[in-house]
């Protein structure tokens, strides 16, 4: 059973139109989720940390919030250079050496 | 500031050949370290990761092993490539005895098995 779900598998969106990614998760004893971009060919660079329900996190078009069950990463007004995948994962009590489990992504594209 | 360093960026072997994959970690001290692979449109499958020189733990049984010979070098390797082997190939670092648990990503390397 899937423990980190992303969806949609596949956003394309108009320049300048907000939209919502989601991460689910089905795990217990959350110790924090993570926001990743990964551009094609590179290695996932790091967003954010969000560690518990109600928390929110901002970097310039993109705002990442949290519940018990899922978080969501906000596009407001995206550009063409938001492009990317976006991966989520977690880190759980119980998972020695912090490691972290991976959701599947989001490929978004942004047309200009 | 920290940096990861991975290569080579590409390589293309033939089944049977043997492989050698370089990680190494500059700017920190005693970090853990992870080995990963992603298949083309999946996420993030962890193999191997390590929380000091010598000491390895394996997540799936498979054709590929790691060592860290030293603080900050992580080596993926393998004794014969199956066409399976085929992948992008992540390394990444976190700050060890940090509350905080992200983990920093290298730049990859991409393998083709022929």
């Amino acid at each position: 059973e899937d423990q980190v779900t992303q969806s949609p598998e596949a956003l394309r969106l108009q320049e300048g139109e907000s939209s919502s990614l989601n991460c689910s998760y089905t795990v217990s004893g959350l110790r924090g989720l993570f926001w990743y971009r990964q551009d094609p060919g590179k290695g996932p660079e790091f967003l954010f940390t969000l560690y518990s329900a109600g928390e929110e996190k901002e970097k310039e078009r993109l705002k990442a919030t949290l519940t018990k069950k899922e978080s969501f990463l906000h596009i407001t007004a995206p550009k063409p250079e938001d492009s990317a995948t976006y991966l989520c994962a977690v880190h759980y009590s119980g998972q020695g050496a912090q490691k972290l489990v991976f959701g599947q992504g989001t490929r978004l594209t942004i047309n200009p | 500031s920290q940096t990861i360093h991975q290569w080579p960026a590409t390589l293309v072997q033939p089944v049977g050949s043997p492989l050698s994959l370089e990680c190494t970690v500059e700017g920190t001290s005693n970090p853990n370290l992870y080995w990963y692979r992603q298949a083309a449109g999946r996420g993030l499958q962890l193999l191997f990761y390590s929380v000091g020189i010598g000491q390895i733990s394996s997540e799936v049984p498979q054709n590929l092993s790691a060592s860290r010979p030293q603080d900050r070098q992580f080596i993926l390797s393998s004794k014969k490539l199956l066409l399976s082997d085929s992948g992008f190939y992540l390394c990444a670092w976190r700050k060890s005895g940090s509350s905080y648990n992200e983990q920093f990503f290298g730049p990859g390397t991409r393998l083709t098995v022929l």
